[in-house]
């Protein structure tokens, strides 16, 4: 199965400021993922990083809100910018290994950002 | 409504008990059926995956679908304290890791 590091593990921030987290594998893998876990809800999906193009946001999210960079394919970056206490929430990263079954996803450990 | 409605808990039993797990959902297209695990500050981690209806068993879990009701369960037997954590289920119509739709997630604590 693929192994994700994903960092910063948590940072507190600044309203206004932006933040980017890496999100590194340890294999090739064609399809990436960036998810919100916000407390006591379930997990939302920003957008599918897409390699060599631009990132799929899903509806309510844009790109000017959460740049996303995809420079090959086994890193990602997501930015979350422009910073409110309304974005402080888990960030995590996501990848689909078509080395086990067809559905199966794996997650970094997340990303815990609070803003103040 | 929510496509994937899960009750949140917090649910806690006794060790050695069973737990059930259960959530609905209202799109009648999802196939695949999955149910992660995920521990405090963690990330989730795949547990169970069935595809379509009936039910699939591995070692103490067992998942179980009926699409007819659009009902999806997980059991636990022989519930043991590390296996508290929380328990989303989750869902597509895609047999690839696009468009997942997760539950809220059930926290279970298992006491000594």
């Amino acid at each position: 199965s693929a192994v994700i590091s994903q960092k910063p593990s948590r940072d507190i921030c600044q309203r206004g400021t932006s933040l980017t987290i890496q999100c590194q594998v340890d294999s090739q893998v064609t399809m990436m993922f960036w998810y919100r876990q916000q407390p006591g809800q379930s997990l939302t999906l920003i957008a599918t990083a897409n390699q060599g193009s631009e990132a799929t946001y899903e509806s309510g999210f844009v790109i000017d809100k959460f740049p996303i960079s995809r420079p090959n394919l086994t890193f990602s970056t997501l930015t979350v910018s422009n910073m409110s206490p309304e974005d402080s929430s888990i960030y995590l990263c996501s990848v689909e290994d078509r080395k086990a079954s067809n559905t199966e996803a794996f997650f970094g450990q997340g990303t815990r950002l609070t803003v103040v | 409504q929510k496509e994937v409605e899960q009750d949140p808990g917090p649910l806690s039993v006794p060790e050695g008990a069973i737990v059930s797990l259960n959530c609905t959902y209202s799109n009648s297209a999802f196939q695949y059926f999955m149910w992660y695990r995920q521990y405090s500050r963690k990330g989730p981690e795949l547990l169970m995956y069935t595809y379509s209806s009936g039910n699939k068993e591995d070692g103490r879990f067992t998942a179980q679908v009926d699409k007819s009701s659009k009902y999806i369960s997980l059991f636990i037997r022989d519930s043991q304290p590390s296996d508290s954590a929380t328990y989303l289920c989750a869902m597509t119509r895609y047999s690839s890791a696009s468009k997942i739709i997760f539950g809220s997630g059930t926290r279970l604590s298992i006491r000594p």
